[in-house]
């Protein structure tokens, strides 16, 4: 597509069950990044792909996240027993190839997640 | 570790002022630093960058950055904004042989008032 694509646009979900955020990067891109924006706390890294593998997962903040990336080219988060903690903006990018951050990232609009 | 700090999360100014929005950052090994900016409902969209070289880099819409390494920072600057600027700010640092994670700070929002 002609740019990174988020899915939902907005969620509110109750405290305990389980999200999924979906991103669809721009076509071709094989690096794709989650990012998650809460209030007051900027951006923080979540995870990277470069194809279907994460070498870098060190953001997922506990177990209850987790992120897959199939066909090299949509790619899930998800969110199991969501807490309130949880509730921020979740942004996904996606870039032409892993190691291209010099180059700029494009940014999905995002999904803003409500846990009440 | 790498952290990136914004004193300001608001900032207001009236038309045709110009505007700096301070940055710190703290590594002790090589980064790149980034500005990006955030218009309402739209992604992340890069501003300007500064990877070596000249310290003083210009960006899109007329913004540019001074690199400083002994105070570790990396202002952004405009002369005269305009309305369309409003705007959230990040400034990012990332690795210098890792550019697939951005350390950014918390943001500092741009309001421009006619």
């Amino acid at each position: 597509g002609a740019g990174v694509s988020q899915s939902p646009s907005n969620k509110v979900t109750e405290k305990g069950k389980d999200v999924e955020l979906r991103c669809d990067p721009i076509s071709g891109h094989t690096a794709l990044y989650w990012y998650r924006q809460s209030l007051g706390q900027g951006l923080e890294f979540l995870i990277y792909f470069q194809g279907n593998s994460a070498p870098d997962k060190s953001g997922l903040p506990s177990d209850r996240f987790s992120a897959e990336r199939t066909g090299g080219s949509v790619s899930t988060l998800t969110i199991q027993r969501t807490q309130q903690e949880d509730s921020a903006v979740y942004l996904c990018a996606s870039n032409k190839d892993r190691g291209r951050g010099t180059y700029g990232y494009t940014f999905g609009s995002g999904t803003r997640l409500t846990v009440v | 570790a790498q952290s990136v700090t914004q004193l300001d999360s608001q900032v207001p100014v009236f038309e045709e002022a110009p505007v700096e929005l301070r940055c710190n950052y703290s590594s002790s090994v090589s980064v790149y630093l980034f500005w990006y900016v955030q218009y309402p409902n739209q992604g992340l969209q890069l501003l300007l960058k500064y990877l070596s070289g000249s310290t003083l880099v210009k960006g899109i819409n007329g913004f540019e950055a001074e690199f400083n390494k002994s105070q570790t920072s990396f202002h952004l600057r405009k002369p005269s904004v305009h309305i369309s600027d409003t705007a959230e700010y990040f400034c990012a640092v990332s690795l210098s042989y890792n550019t697939d994670k951005l350390i950014f700070g918390t943001g500092t929002r741009l309001q421009v008032f006619p």
